[in-house]
C-alpha cells in the first residue's frame, strides 16, 4: 500500500490564483481530512468526509471546497488564494468515521502565496 | 465544544531524563484522546490513543499517557528521554459530542532532547 499521498509537495501561486491540491489513499478508509498547519497553532482542521459524497466543515472552511466523488481521492480546492493561506497542508484518513480510529497522515503540501 | 490545550510550546529535557509533555481537554462527555508525533519535515503519526478501555495507554518508542478524568488530563510521559525523542508533540481530542467526528489538535510541543 502507498498509504495517502498528496501532490504537489511544493507549490508557489500568485494572490488570486486557484488551485488544487490533491490528496488520494489506497487503504478504502472510510473518514479523510485536510488539515493546515502554522507555526504556534498546530493543526487546524479544514474540512472532512465520512464516506464519498459527504463533506463538512471543519475549523476554518474559508475559502477551500472539497468533494469526495470516489472513497479514494479527497482534493481541496483553493478558490482565490490569498496570503493567509500560505501553510502546510496534511490530509489525512482512518478507516471509520468513528472518531476512535488512528488518523493516517500524508507527507504534506507546502504552499506558498505571494 | 472539544479542545484540547498543550502547555509549554518548546520543551528540554537532558538524555536519559524524564519526560513529561502536558495536555488538558475540554469535554462535556470524556472523548477520544490521541497523541501525534511529528519528525522534521514528516507527516504525523499516532504514538497512542485512549478510547474509554483503560485509563494508563502504553504506545510506541516506550511513550505512555494517563488519563484522568476528575483533572481533564491526557499528559504524556517517557521515563528516559534519547536523542531520537526530538520532534514535535500533538494532543488531539475526537468523539464529544457523541457522533462528532471531527479530530481537534492542540498547538503542540516541540521537544528538545540535551546531549
Amino acid at each position: 500500500n502507498a498509504g495517502v499521498t498528496q501532490t504537489p509537495k511544493f507549490q508557489v501561486l500568485k494572490t488570486g490564483q486557484s488551485m488544487t491540491l490533491q490528496c488520494a489513499q489506497d487503504m478504502n478508509h472510510e473518514y479523510m481530512s485536510w488539515y493546515r498547519q502554522d507555526p504556534g497553532m498546530g493543526l487546524r482542521l479544514i474540512h472532512y468526509s465520512v464516506g464519498a459524497g459527504i463533506t463538512d466543515q471543519g475549523e476554518v472552511p474559508n475559502g477551500y471546497n472539497v468533494s469526495r466523488s470516489t472513497t479514494e481521492d479527497f482534493p481541496l480546492r483553493l478558490l482565490s488564494a490569498a496570503p493567509s493561506q500560505t501553510s502546510v497542508y496534511f490530509c489525512a484518513s482512518s478507516p471509520r468515521a468513528t472518531g476512535t480510529d488512528t488518523q493516517y497522515f500524508g507527507p504534506g503540501t507546502r504552499l506558498t502565496v505571494l | 465544544a472539544q479542545s484540547v490545550t498543550q502547555l509549554g510550546s518548546h520543551v528540554s529535557v537532558s538524555e536519559g531524563a524524564l519526560v513529561l509533555l502536558r495536555c488538558n481537554y475540554s469535554s462535556s462527555v470524556p472523548p477520544y484522546l490521541f497523541w501525534y508525533v511529528q519528525y522534521p519535515n514528516q507527516g504525523l503519526q499516532l504514538l497512542l490513543k485512549y478510547t474509554s478501555a483503560a485509563t494508563l495507554v502504553k504506545g510506541i518508542n516506550g511513550f505512555e499517557a494517563e488519563f484522568k478524568k476528575s483533572e481533564t488530563s491526557f499528559h504524556l510521559t517517557k521515563p528516559s528521554a534519547h536523542m531520537s525523542d526530538a520532534a514535535e508533540y500533538f494532543c488531539a481530542v475526537s468523539g464529544s459530542p457523541p457522533g462528532t467526528y471531527k479530530y481537534i489538535f492542540g498547538t503542540g510541543t516541540r521537544l528538545k532532547v540535551l546531549a
